[in-house]
């Protein structure tokens, strides 16, 4: 897994609460994703980030905020977590200036009642 | 929006036999790469075909990539039970720093 860990691995939580989710690498690779997994729909991207403090969002965004203070840490956090944000969350690096591959972390299956 | 989409979403096949997997895009493209997940995992990059190259092998897959009617596909020869995963292209939408997924196809290999 190219030295990203994911935590938690899988959380149970209710409407409205505040959930944050962290990415960990190892290799301090400059971009880092992430990425929410549903049924039907593939993989799509939350927000992203190209450096400690710069991020952007990606296609699905509404509801989520990201930080990164260190280079080996990417946030997801969403707010207040609604039943429409129960999914599998991966996080992934990008391996390098020159080349758009990407390496993913072993996901968080998050669950909102 | 999607921007590249997988044929078929399922495929079942049996050990031994080829399997071929498709994709479209809509933009253009400077790569597109497959990916490969296998259950409750997060994704593995198989390979990589930039827009000037039609064909590229890796082992058992060979992938082609057909810009002008904007498809790709990809080749599994021989395969194992052990190929069983849902595969995904992804495109880089003509250089931008994201990747975009399509939404995969199924493969299950019967021993």
């Amino acid at each position: 897994d190219a030295g990203i860990t994911q935590s938690p691995r899988h959380k149970v939580t209710e409407t409205g609460t505040p959930v944050t989710l962290r990415c960990h690498q190892t290799e301090n690779h400059r971009y880092m994703y992430w990425y929410r997994q549903d049924p039907g729909h593939g993989l799509r991207l939350i927000h992203y980030s190209y450096g400690v403090k710069d991020t952007d969002k990606g296609e699905v965004s509404d509801g989520y905020s990201v930080s990164r203070s260190k280079t080996e840490d990417f946030l997801l956090t969403l707010e207040s977590a609604t039943s429409s944000q129960t999914s599998v969350y991966f996080c992934a690096i990008r391996s390098g200036e020159g080349t758009d591959t990407q390496y993913f972390g072993p996901g968080t299956r998050l669950t909102v009642l | 929006s999607q921007q590249g989409e997988e044929d078929p979403q399922a495929l079942s096949i049996q050990e031994g036999e080829n399997a071929t997997m498709n994709c479209s895009y809509k933009t253009s493209i400077n790569n597109l790469q497959w990916y490969r997940q296998n259950s409750g995992r997060g994704l593995v990059h198989l390979i990589l075909i930039r827009s000037n190259e039609r064909e590229k092998h890796s082992g058992r897959l060979r992938v082609t990539l057909d810009t002008s009617k904007k498809s790709s596909s990809l080749l599994i020869t021989a395969s194992r039970a052990a190929d069983t995963a849902s595969y995904f292209c992804a495109t880089d939408a003509g250089g931008s720093e994201k990747l975009v997924f399509g939404k995969g196809t199924k493969l299950t290999v019967n021993p």
